[in-house]
C-alpha cells in the first residue's frame, strides 16, 4: 500500500478480553514503532521495532502488553485481560532512516467498556 | 517538566489572522517535528527540520537550535486549519522514537 495502515480502525472490548491491532507498514520501512493517545494528550511511546527485533520496549506500560513483528514488516500489538484504562487510540508509525521522517497510520481507536 | 513543551494548549483564533504556536524541548534532538491531528483522524506529518526555517504554503517551521525552541506559524488562516498541532522530538540521535508535546488545538472561525 502507498502508506501505513492499521486494522480495525475501532475495537470495542469487555474488560478482561484479549485484543490484537495489527499495523502494516511503508514497505521496505525497517523501523516500526508503536504509541498510544489518550483523550487529550499526545502520543506516547509504546515500543519501538527494527527489523524483527523490538529494539526498545520501555514504554509498554506492563507484561499485559506484547508486540511482534516476526517477519519485519507487520506488527502486532497485543493486549491480554484489557482493563478501562486500556482505552486509547493506538497509533503505528514506520520509517527508513531518520532523514526521511515517520509517516504515521490512521490509528486504532480501542474502547474497553 | 516534560522533555517538549507546547503553548498555547488551545487557541481561537478569526479566519485570516496570523498564528504562532511554540514548542520548547529539553532534549538534545537531530530534527524536530511538526504533525497535524485533524478530530477523528490520523497524524500528518507538516515538517521535519534541524535548522533555520522551511515553507509549505501557508505553514512556515522555524527552529533556534541553541535555544531548543521551534514555531509553526500559519498565514492567512482557514477554517480548515482546525486541528490539532503537535511537536515531536526523536528520543535520542538517529531513527529512535519521538516524544511528543501535548498538542495545541486550533479552532479558526470563519
Amino acid at each position: 500500500g502507498a502508506g501505513v495502515s492499521q486494522t480495525p480502525s475501532n475495537k470495542v472490548t469487555e474488560k478482561g478480553k484479549y485484543v490484537e491491532l495489527r499495523c502494516d507498514p511503508i514497505s521496505g520501512h525497517t523501523a516500526l514503532y508503536w504509541y498510544r493517545q489518550s483523550l487529550g494528550q499526545g502520543p506516547e511511546f509504546l515500543i519501538y521495532f527494527q527489523g524483527t527485533g523490538a529494539a526498545d520496549d520501555s514504554g509498554l506500560p506492563n507484561d499485559r502488553f506484547f508486540a511482534v513483528r516476526p517477519e519485519g514488516s507487520v506488527s502486532t500489538l497485543k493486549i491480554q485481560r484489557t482493563e478501562r484504562g486500556d482505552s486509547a487510540v493506538y497509533l503505528c508509525a514506520s520509517s527508513l532512516t531518520s532523514e526521511q521522517g515517520k509517516y504515521f497510520g490512521p490509528g486504532t481507536r480501542l474502547t474497553v467498556l | 517538566k516534560n522533555e517538549v513543551e507546547q503553548s498555547p494548549q488551545n487557541l481561537t483564533a478569526q479566519e485570516g489572522e496570523f498564528i504562532t504556536i511554540n514548542c520548547s524541548y529539553s532534549v538534545g534532538i537531530s530534527a524536530l517535528h511538526w504533525l497535524q491531528q485533524h478530530p477523528g483522524g490520523g497524524i500528518v506529518s507538516l515538517f521535519m527540520l534541524s535548522s533555520g526555517k522551511k515553507k509549505h504554503g501557508r505553514l512556515i517551521a522555524t527552529i533556534n537550535i541553541q535555544e531548543k525552541h521551534s514555531s509553526l506559524h500559519i498565514t492567512a488562516s482557514h477554517p480548515r486549519d482546525s486541528a490539532v498541532y503537535i511537536c515531536a522530538v526523536p528520543r535520542n540521535s538517529g531513527n529512535t522514537p519521538l516524544v511528543f508535546g501535548k498538542g495545541t488545538r486550533l479552532s479558526v472561525i470563519a
